[in-house]
């Protein structure tokens, strides 16, 4: 069974459009998180939810949404899609915010290529 | 702020070679630590943590880790390498009670030449 996924896997589009990518954890986890790598494989927080609630809010343009309908899933949103957001987006999750430490888990990723 | 430094962004071995991967971090207070690795075209896997129990600590597939606070490191090794090792591997802090929030080092892809 998957723990964390994520749909697309791979997503080529145009500028200007909108996207979304989805996420989905089976593991009863309470937080789920947005990661961004880049071309150069640096990792850098995006969101975090926890119970549906946004926690975390790193300096990222307010064209990226993130939706939280219940603990399980955490989509993000993209409009007006720019080059520089061409990347590779990882989902996590992790036990409880609050607990003694959070071991995240992560999804495969998604893809974006912006033409 | 905490930050975290991996030095050298390509490392590489000769299969069943000592693997030393390189981790140092600034921060204000005792972090907890981690090291994940990612395999081409796949997510991140987490390889072993340092959560303020013991000082070296093992992680899955042979790895670990020895956190030393004097140095602030928290260097990843490896008695032996195998080919199977070939991957990114990313070293990570987080500050208790920061609510999940990990700080990735800038990663260092590990080759395992035959």
């Amino acid at each position: 069974d998957t723990a964390v996924s994520q749909t697309p896997k791979y997503l080529v589009t145009q500028m200007g459009n909108d996207k979304s990518i989805k996420c989905e954890q089976n593991l009863g986890h309470d937080t789920m998180y947005w990661y961004k790598q880049d071309s150069k494989k640096f990792l850098k927080i995006m969101f975090s939810y926890n119970n549906k609630e946004l926690i975390i809010n790193e300096t990222v343009p307010n064209r990226f949404s993130p939706k939280s309908p219940d603990k399980a899933h955490l989509n993000l949103h993209i409009n007006s899609l720019e080059l520089g957001d061409s990347a590779v987006y990882f989902c996590a999750s992790s036990p409880a915010w609050g607990n003694t430490y959070n071991e995240q888990f992560f999804g495969p990723g998604t893809r974006l290529t912006v033409l | 702020a905490q930050s975290v430094t991996q030095l050298g962004s390509h490392v590489s071995v000769s299969e069943g070679a000592l693997v030393l991967l390189r981790c140092n971090y600034s921060s204000s207070v005792p972090p907890y630590l981690f090291w994940y690795v990612q395999y081409p075209n796949q997510g991140l896997q987490l390889l072993l943590k340092y959560t303020s129990a013991a000082t070296l600590v093992k992680g899955i597939n042979g790895f670990e880790a020895e956190f030393k606070k004097s140095e602030t490191s928290f260097h990843l090794t490896k008695p032996s390498a195998h080919m199977s090792d070939a991957a990114e591997y990313f070293c990570a802090v987080m500050i208790p009670g920061s609510q999940g929030n990990l700080i990735f080092g800038k990663g260092t892809k590990l080759s395992v030449k035959p």
